[in-house]
C-alpha cells in the first residue's frame, strides 16, 4: 500500500523558514520514473504546485517561488523535504506531498496534508 | 507558465443530470491534462489522467476528453456523492499548474 504523510510545524512566524517532511511507504524514490511533488492550498482557495524531485535527483520549482524553495530527498529514509524561506502570512495553507508514478504524469497518491499558519 | 482556465467556477445540477466542466490551456498541451476531485474537507483525489484515462477505482460515470487546448470532464449521471470541487491540472511541462476549480453542488 502506497502512503505519504506530511509533517512539520503548524505555526511559523513571519520571516522564518518552514521545513516540511514527506515520509512515504510502498514505493522507493530510487525507482526509475518516480517523482514526488509538494502542492499547497490556502484556505478556501485553489491548489498550487510548488516543487518536484525525481528519482534521479532532478528538481523543479514554481516560477514565482523558486528563490524561496529547496526540495531534497533522503532515499534511505523514504523522505522528501521542502524548505521555504522568508515565510509570510500569505503562505498560510495546507501543504500536501503527492506521488507521480512512472506510468503517467498525474498525482495518483496524496498525503493527508499539513496545515501551516504564518502569524506572529 | 501555462495557464489553466476552468469554467464554470460553480455549478448547480440535479441528481441524474449530465454535468460538463471545461478547462482551457493557454497553449497547446497535447493530452497532458489531469482531473482531480476534492470533496469538502478532504484531500484531492485523481479522477482522470492524460485527458481521458480513468484512474483505478473511479466510477465509470466520470469521463474526460480533449486535446490541444480544450478539455472536458463529464459526469454522465450526477450522484449525491459527487458534490465536490473539481480541478484540472496540466502535466505537459513544469511548472505544473492547476485550474481555479469548479464547485459542484446539488440543486
Amino acid at each position: 500500500q502506497v502512503t505519504l504523510k506530511e509533517s512539520g510545524p503548524a505555526l511559523v512566524k513571519p520571516t522564518q523558514t518552514l521545513t516540511l517532511t514527506c515520509t512515504f511507504s510502498g514505493f522507493s524514490l530510487s525507482t526509475n520514473g518516480i517523482r514526488v511533488s509538494w502542492i499547497r492550498q490556502p484556505p478556501g482557495k485553489a491548489l498550487e504546485w510548488l516543487a518536484r524531485i525525481d528519482w534521479d535527483d532532478d528538481k523543479f520549482y514554481n516560477t514565482s517561488l523558486k528563490t524561496r524553495l529547496t526540495i531534497s530527498k533522503d532515499t534511505s529514509k523514504n523522505q522528501v523535504v521542502l524548505t521555504m524561506t522568508n515565510m509570510d502570512p500569505v503562505d498560510t495553507a495546507t501543504y500536501y506531498c503527492a506521488r507521480m508514478p512512472p506510468w503517467h504524469d498525474a498525482f495518483d497518491i496524496w498525503g493527508q496534508g499539513t496545515m501551516v499558519t504564518v502569524s506572529s | 507558465d501555462i495557464q489553466m482556465t476552468q469554467s464554470p467556477s460553480s455549478l448547480s445540477a440535479s441528481i441524474g443530470d449530465r454535468v460538463t466542466i471545461t478547462c482551457r490551456a493557454s497553449q497547446t498541451i497535447s493530452g497532458y491534462v489531469n482531473w482531480y476531485q476534492q470533496k469538502p474537507g478532504q484531500v484531492p483525489s485523481l479522477l482522470i489522467y492524460s485527458a481521458s484515462f480513468l484512474h483505478s477505482g473511479v466510477p465509470s460515470r466520470f469521463s474526460g476528453s480533449g486535446s490541444g487546448t480544450d478539455f472536458t470532464l463529464t459526469i454522465s449521471s450526477l450522484q449525491p456523492e459527487d458534490v465536490a470541487t473539481y480541478y484540472c491540472q496540466q502535466s505537459y511541462s513544469v511548472p505544473y499548474t492547476f485550474g481555479q476549480g469548479t464547485t459542484l453542488e446539488i440543486k
